[in-house]
């Protein structure tokens, strides 16, 4: 059974800050890793999705990289912004109807 | 384009009420999902529709069913509502070629009393 897991549960830190949030997963079978930000009271919006062909992705100051042997992927944001606080997921997808993998997220909070 | 959409936001019911929960997506998405999210349990699969016509339980669907009405249309129902199906549930819809990526909707919020 895959198992997915986010390390820290809560993150604090000052705007302007570099920062990584990190996601792993047990079972390296993985068809694509996508990640997620939810705000308080919201759905879920997608980020970023990396196929498991690919290392990383890019999108404006977040970027997403994904080590399959190693089951982690990391998400990268550049330059925090107070706008950047939410709640963040990864969800692992191993392929065709079976069903997708959600960690319990990351919850982010950028002090201006 | 409005993705995925969710009926009602907010409800309120009483122990032993029923109730659907709709969802629809405007992406002609094969697979449809239901996911509910409660503190510190993070997103758990209620019921899921790899394609119309077909249904299949998730995780935790004991107390729902589920209809796939169409290719846009899912829907959640509670037939007889417990308050410990107070929570906060999300459809979702993904592709199933390409990429594969998945789809929120804004969610429902649901509180039996």
């Amino acid at each position: 059974k895959q198992e997915v897991t986010q390390i820290p549960a809560a993150l604090s830190v000052p705007e302007g800050e570099n920062l990584v949030l990190n996601c792993s997963f047990t079972d390296s079978a993985i068809y694509n890793l996508q990640w997620f930000r939810q705000d308080p009271g919201k759905g879920l919006t997608s980020l970023l999705l990396i196929q498991s062909s690919q290392r990383e992705q890019t999108s404006g100051r977040l970027n997403a990289s994904l080590d399959k042997s190693s089951g982690r992927s990391t998400l990268y944001i550049a330059a925090s912004q107070p706008g950047d606080s939410a709640t963040y997921l990864c969800a692992v997808h191993p392929g065709g109807y079976q069903k997708v993998t959600f960690g319990t997220g990351t919850k982010l909070q950028v002090i201006p | 384009n409005a993705g995925v959409t969710q009926t009602p936001k907010f409800q309120v019911l009483k122990t032993g009420q029923s109730m659907t929960l709709q969802c629809a997506q405007d992406m002609n998405h094969n697979s449809m999902y239901w996911y509910r999210q409660d503190p510190g349990m993070g997103l758990r699969l209620i019921y899921y529709s790899a394609s119309e016509g077909t249904t299949d339980k998730g995780e935790v669907p004991n107390g729902y069913n589920v209809s796939r009405l169409n290719k846009r249309e899912f829907s959640l129902r509670l037939e007889s509502a417990a308050p410990s199906q107070t929570s906060v549930y999300f459809c979702a819809s993904r592709g199933t070629s390409g990429s594969y990526e998945q789809y929120f909707g804004p969610g429902t919020r649901l509180t039996v009393t």
